[in-house]
């Protein structure tokens, strides 16, 4: 099973909302990652996990709060977004072992604010 | 000047040609090179993945890395419409977990 999945599919939600984005994987990678693409530009890194610890924070606002409950899981929280938030959230993971790295990406959320 | 530079196209080709998709890079560090076709409203799916110089070839794609020339390429031979997509370059160094990706080129394969 090399599949990410991602849910939900599609979120619109008002600046004053808090909501979650969830992400799964059952390849027993031990790194999952959080990255945010808009339109016509590659995927940017976010957050990554490794072995559920936070390892990486590109310095994103936090009003993005990741959490990562246990191996197989990774929540994004959104709370007081802006609507230049609008994006594509992707969710990856991989292999943590030096030399080993192929990151798997899953569907994506695609994120409205208003 | 960026880390990894692609051209972003677009790239219209006629079915059955063979593509060539490319990235330069400019960290002789990076010693991990990978390809994602990304369609439109999708997440990119994972096509080649490389460690330092040579080919890899799968099915009609060959991926090439020359790090002397810090070049990347990917091949596409006989390519379909269900080709057509944004082609993604991205590389790493050893043990980073960062991906560096090209700005993609948007590919459309003619029937």
């Amino acid at each position: 099973d090399t599949e990410v999945t991602q849910t939900p599919k599609h979120l619109v939600m008002g600046m004053t909302n808090k909501k979650s984005l969830k992400c799964e994987q059952h390849m027993g990678h031990r790194a999952m990652y959080w990255y945010k693409q808009k339109a016509k530009k590659p995927p940017e890194l976010m957050f990554v996990y490794s072995y559920e610890k936070l390892s990486i924070n590109e310095s994103v606002p936090s009003r993005f709060s990741p959490e990562c409950p246990n191996s197989s899981l990774l929540n994004l929280h959104l709370h007081a977004l802006q609507p230049e938030d609008s994006a594509l959230y992707l969710c990856a993971s991989s292999q943590v072992l030096a030399g080993v790295g192929e990151q798997f990406f899953g569907p994506g959320t695609r994120l409205t604010v208003l | 000047q960026k880390e990894v530079e692609q051209d972003p196209g677009p790239l219209s080709v006629p079915e059955g040609a063979i593509v060539s998709l490319n990235c330069t890079y400019s960290n002789s560090a990076f010693q991990y090179f990978m390809w994602y076709r990304q369609y439109s409203r999708k997440g990119p799916e994972l096509l080649m993945y490389t460690y330092s110089s040579g080919n890899k070839e799968d099915g009609r794609f060959t991926a090439q890395v020359d790090k002397s020339s810090k070049y990347i390429s990917l091949f596409i031979r006989d390519s379909q419409p269900s080709d057509s997509a944004t082609y993604l370059c991205a590389t790493r160094r050893q043990g980073a977990q960062k991906l560096v990706f090209g700005q993609g080129t948007r590919l459309t394969i003619n029937p």
